[in-house]
């Protein structure tokens, strides 16, 4: 079955633009997690949408948003776009199983370049 | 603040030699996975640890959770030049959401 997708691979962007990342779960998984991944910080959290609801947040600016659509598919949109927010974007989806075994599927990412 | 520390960060090593990723930390997880990532692509699961104590073994590789899942361990033998790749830890709490440790980029030279 089809994994993750996501789109686009790959953007460049300047300072003060806007940007849309797509996410398809994998047929079925009706949560999509999104994460940032940097090489100084890692893989962060950023949120997750269950049911076309966000049921948790991380820890980042109001310049980070998202939302799903019924079809489980979901956008991450970062606005006013700084130089630090250069990373790789990955997607995750999951059944949204069982408290703290939850596993995820992740996609290949978007790969976001602000200059 | 990182919640999960891992080590080492960086690791090369020749073919045939073992190796031990180490995933620490003060807070107790439910559940703790372990992922490979290779360069353009997501992380990949290999393993899910949810008992303390618990040790899985996949072929070369063996994943313990401590007994007070507040950390682990992965052991692998006889590295080859495939296991190359970045190394994840992470800890699970809610649903959906998962604390990732820095990784650990491994090296495996022929």
């Amino acid at each position: 079955k089809a994994g993750v997708t996501q789109t686009p691979r790959y953007l460049i962007k300047t300072r003060g633009q806007q940007v849309t990342l797509s996410c398809s779960p994998i047929s079925g998984h009706r949560s999509v997690s999104w994460y940032q991944q940097t090489p100084g910080q890692g893989l962060q959290f950023l949120f997750e949408y269950f049911s076309e609801t966000q049921r948790n947040k991380g820890n980042f600016p109001g310049r980070f948003s998202g939302r799903q659509f019924s079809n489980s598919r979901s956008e991450m949109n970062v606005s006013t776009l700084e130089l630090g927010d250069s990373a790789l974007y990955l997607c995750a989806s999951s059944r949204a199983g069982s408290y703290g075994a939850n596993v995820l599927t992740f996609g290949a990412g978007s790969r976001l370049t602000v200059l | 603040t990182q919640l999960l520390e891992q080590s080492p960060q960086f690791l090369s090593i020749q073919e045939g030699e073992n190796l031990t990723v180490y995933c620490n930390s003060s807070s107790v997880f439910s559940s703790l996975q372990w992922y490979r990532q290779e360069p353009g692509e997501g992380p990949v699961l290999l393993v899910t640890v949810v008992t303390g104590g618990e040790v899985k073994k996949l072929k070369r590789l063996t994943f313990q959770f401590g007994d007070a899942r507040k950390d682990s361990s992965l052991h692998i033998t006889a590295a080859q030049p495939g296991d190359t790749g970045l190394y994840l830890c992470a800890g699970g709490r809610d649903t959906g959401k998962l604390i990732f440790g820095q990784g650990t980029t491994l090296q495996v030279k022929p």
